[in-house]
């Protein structure tokens, strides 16, 4: 089972629609959730992070979290094209911030 | 701005050879990095942790004797690929956390594209 599990896409919304992107985790202990959006070609840059059940919010960005059934999820809202990327999830258990990271969801904002 | 740097940004060898790739830290000191190796449309994959100080942990499958890591600052750790081969051609990417503890997100260099001949 893999540890970290996303639709690969491509996630196809039209620009100024809410993008809806899902991730699920098989390790119970993870403490650490990211999203991290990559564009073609370019190394990951950090969307969001959450630690706690629930919501959070940044701008645009809200990421879900749902410890009980192993989820996290990122909405974005008011899509641009700009946001047209691959989105990677990632976890962390334990110190240093080691990452595991899922293959990523590609995104296409349409105009 | 860019809190990890990474040079070079691509590189182009002839297989045998050995590419050197730095990481460095900036305007903060790690102690950990992290080096990842991206195929196309694959996800990154962890290959070793770099530790300031001391021998770098590599993950299952990646040869350390192949992939050198030495961490030998607080600012600067380096991977080189030995023998580089066709198949070691890959995005390879670094990354540090300011702080040590697990809410302390990483960043990533900008990554080098190493291409092998």
């Amino acid at each position: 089972q893999k540890e970290v599990e996303q639709n690969s896409g491509p996630l196809s919304v039209p620009e100024g629609a809410i993008a809806s992107l899902n991730c699920t985790y098989s390790d119970r202990v993870s403490q650490s959730f990211f999203w991290y959006r990559q564009y073609s070609g370019k190394s990951p840059e950090l969307i969001m992070s959450i630690y706690s059940n629930g919501d959070k919010e940044d701008g645009r960005f809200t990421a879900q979290l749902n410890k009980a059934s192993q989820y996290v999820s990122l909405l974005i809202r008011d899509s641009q094209p700009s946001d047209s990327a691959t989105y990677l999830c990632a976890f962390a258990t334990g110190t240093a911030s080691k990452l595991t990271f899922g293959t990523g969801t590609r995104l296409q904002v349409t105009l | 701005g860019a809190v990890v740097s990474q040079h070079p940004s691509w590189v182009i060898c002839k297989s045998g050879t050995s590419v050197k790739i730095e990481c460095r830290s900036l305007d903060f000191q790690a102690t950990t990095m992290f080096w990842y190796r991206q195929f196309p449309k694959q996800s990154l994959m962890l290959m070793a942790t770099s530790n300031e100080g001391s021998k770098a942990t590599y993950e299952q499958g990646v040869e350390k004797d192949k992939f050198l890591i030495n961490h030998a600052s607080l600012t600067l750790s380096t991977l080189t690929v030995t023998s580089a081969h066709p198949e070691d051609s890959s995005f390879y990417i670094c990354s540090a956390s300011r702080g040590s503890g697990v809410n302390s997100p990483l960043h990533f260099g900008n990554g080098t594209r190493l291409t092998v001949t």
